[in-house]
């Protein structure tokens, strides 16, 4: 199993440009989680799913969007892309048996996003 | 929502010594405390978890404890060797009022062995 893919592993973008950030599971997970980690900081939850069709906002969800079309795949959308943006991105899933019962998170590599 | 205070942001410690981390949390529906270890420019690894039903957890020369009472967790690493440098979160699920089952992270804290 690859586990949990990303890309790009890198990109640079100008103020007000959009781009889609790529995430992917094999591992058949139900649930899967979109984070960014400033510099020196801990993980903040973007938006996560709970399976396909499904997505709710975690703690810091304006300016961006998610779907969820398929069990292996969730995209992040970034629309309009400003400075404070610039941050790593991660993508993580896990199977949990049912809500309010977290099983182990597996994170992808990361995506570095800068916003000039 | 969840509030997770992670202690020390630094941490030096002598090579073969012991090192530990610890994190408090707001939300006592939290149910889940994982710990994650990130080297520089890596995605965060699990290296340890523990449940709100257990009280204590062990992995080789790692373990975690948990008291529920005074929501707080802690991660103790024996016999600290130079691979063990790295930032460590703690982590802690928030499953309050059907929300995001997604983890909220502390800060982190940077383990430095010194040899």
């Amino acid at each position: 199993n690859a586990g949990v893919t990303q890309t790009p592993k890198f990109r640079i973008l100008k103020i007000g440009q959009s781009m889609t950030l790529q995430c992917a599971q094999d591992m058949n997970h139900n649930y899967m989680y979109w984070y960014r980690q400033d510099p020196g900081m801990g993980l903040k939850l973007i938006y996560y799913s709970v399976g396909a069709g499904i997505t709710d906002k975690g703690e810091v969800p304006n300016g961006y969007n998610v779907s969820r079309s398929t069990t292996e795949d969730f995209p992040l959308r970034l629309e309009l892309a400003a400075p404070s943006q610039t941050s790593v991105y991660f993508c993580a899933s896990s199977y949990s048996y049912h809500r309010g019962d977290t099983d182990t998170q597996y994170f992808g590599p990361g995506t570095r996003l800068t916003v000039l | 929502g969840e509030n997770v205070e992670q202690h020390p942001s630094t941490l030096s410690v002598q090579e073969g010594d012991s090192a530990v981390i610890k994190c408090t949390y707001s939300d006592s529906a939290s149910n889940y405390f994982p710990w994650y270890k990130q080297e520089l420019g890596k995605r965060p690894q699990l290296i340890i978890d523990i449940r709100s039903n257990v009280g204590e957890k062990k992995d080789q020369r790692i373990a975690v404890t948990l008291n529920k009472t005074a929501k707080h967790f802690s991660l103790h690493i024996t016999e600290t060797q130079p691979e063990d440098s790295a930032v460590y979160f703690c982590a802690a699920s928030d499953a309050s009022g059907g929300g995001a089952d997604g983890l909220t992270f502390g800060k982190g804290t940077h383990l430095i062995i010194q040899p």
